[in-house]
């Protein structure tokens, strides 16, 4: 069965800081990897999604990298603001639709 | 603006008593999913239709059921609510194509 795991569970960092998320999964075979932001009490926001043939994407201040052989993928933000504040969570696709979600990391920026 | 909406937004019911979470899409995808998460957890997959085909995750309780009646709705159904089923439920969407997921608001689900 395929794990997610989130690492740190949770971060803090000053505004204007650049800084990285980590999701790692245990098998291979993925169809996509989503990452989401979640504000508390909120639904999921879709923030970037890569498909299995891709390396990564972006949009805006993100970036998406993704590294299948390793299980690895990382997000990357840009001069964090602190409207940044929130829980990423990223979530591997496999066969069909099949979703797991890693546990989240929870972002503080301070102003 | 296209989206996903789920009502109520909070709901609360009494131990035992049945309860009934609905989902409504405007994006016009093919596949809806149903999630448990309860705080602090990562969303649990409950279930899941391709179009009209339901598909049940091996370890969600049968105290959970859907339904789908058409392209736009998706109902969940708790027949008899436990203290342990008081969660955020959310209901998302995606397209066959590329599988990207889209949710809605969710429902904070609370038993007394």
């Amino acid at each position: 069965k395929q794990e997610v795991t989130q690492i740190p569970a949770a971060l803090s960092v000053p505004e204007g800081e650049n800084l990285v998320l980590n999701c790692s999964f245990t098998d291979s075979a993925i169809y996509n990897l989503q990452w989401f932001r979640q504000d508390p009490g909120k639904g999921l926001t879709s923030l970037l999604l890569i498909q299995s043939s891709q390396r990564e994407q972006t949009s805006g201040r993100l970036n998406a990298s993704l590294d299948k052989s390793s299980g690895r993928s990382t997000l990357y933000i840009a001069a964090s603001q602190p409207g940044d504040s929130a829980t990423y969570l990223c979530a591997v696709n496999v066969a069909g639709n099949q979703f797991y979600f890693g546990t989240g990391t929870s972002l503080t920026v301070i102003p | 603006d296209a989206m996903v909406i789920q009502n109520p937004r909070y709901q609360v019911t009494q131990f035992g008593k049945p309860v009934t979470l609905s989902c409504s899409q405007t994006l016009n995808h093919n596949v809806m999913y149903w999630y448990q998460q309860k705080s602090s957890q990562a969303p649990k997959l409950l279930f899941h239709y391709y179009d009209k085909d339901f598909n049940n995750e091996a370890d969600t309780p049968d105290n959970f059921q859907s339904r789908r009646p058409n392209t736009s709705f998706c109902f969940l159904d708790i027949r008899s609510p436990g203290l342990g089923d008081a969660a955020m439920y959310l209901c998302a969407t995606s397209r066959f194509s590329d599988n990207e997921q889209f949710f809605g608001p969710g429902t904070r689900l609370t038993v007394l």
